[in-house]
């Protein structure tokens, strides 16, 4: 079966780093794709990654290893508007074909 | 520019009855696809189109209907609405052809209330 996992919650303080892990195993694969939720609002998109390595972008990084089945996204310098579901996103089949994790949800603490 | 947008952003609806959710988007993209989140289950996959003319069913595409006849809409009909189809429901687009991005823009939302 196709599968993309993502832990549940992660807790981190102001100005830390969090790193977000994103196992998947689906039936096709173009890219891998992270998204920014904030409560009642519509995913935004942060990165996305289609060769293995880092993309670095601001304050977010996100890493590929296709080998591996594994991704992370890198939150540096935490602030509180990061707090946040944070979904993991595979192409497979077709570029405009997506799974979804079911998202990690940030608190960014004091 | 709009972005994507989607109509309505609430709607309260009885067993059986059917509607159109509309989506639009003004970004010239190649795709476009629609997604219903439920509370715990992430995103998934309705329907979604590769192009004008060309659409394709997703992960829970059962009692949703799509077409694509120009690039810039992508309207979902719900044929008999239940209960179980209470939810939240997305439009995205993405695909740039001048640029070659991916990048997936979403719209606002619509959120669906079946009685």
């Amino acid at each position: 079966g196709q599968n993309i996992d993502q832990p549940t919650e992660m807790t981190a303080t102001e100005g830390a780093i969090v790193q977000i892990n994103c196992t998947y195993q689906t039936s096709g694969f173009n890219g891998l794709f992270w998204y920014q939720q904030h409560a009642g609002e519509a995913p935004t998109f942060l990165s996305y990654n289609v060769l293995d390595g880092l993309e670095e972008k601001g304050r977010f990084s996100s890493f590929l290893s296709r080998s591996k089945g594994y991704s992370y996204l890198l939150l540096k310098e935490l602030q509180m508007k990061d707090s946040a579901s944070y979904l993991c996103a595979v192409s497979t089949d077709s570029w405009g074909k997506f799974q979804f994790g079911a998202g990690t949800q940030v608190v960014v603490t004091p | 520019n709009a972005g994507v947008t989607q109509t309505p952003k609430f709607q309260v609806l009885k067993t059986g009855q059917s509607m159109t959710l509309q989506c639009a988007q003004d970004m010239n993209h190649e795709y476009m696809s629609w997604y219903r989140q439920d509370p715990g289950m992430g995103l998934r996959l309705i329907h979604y189109s590769v192009g004008a003319g060309i659409t394709d069913q997703g992960e829970v595409p059962n009692g949703y209907n799509v077409s694509r006849s120009t690039t810039e809409d992508f309207p979902l009909r719900l044929l008999s609405a239940a209960p179980s189809q209470t939810s939240v429901y997305f439009c995205a687009s993405s695909y740039d052809r001048r640029t070659y991005s991916y990048e997936q823009y979403f719209g606002p939302g619509t959120r669906l209330t079946v009685t």
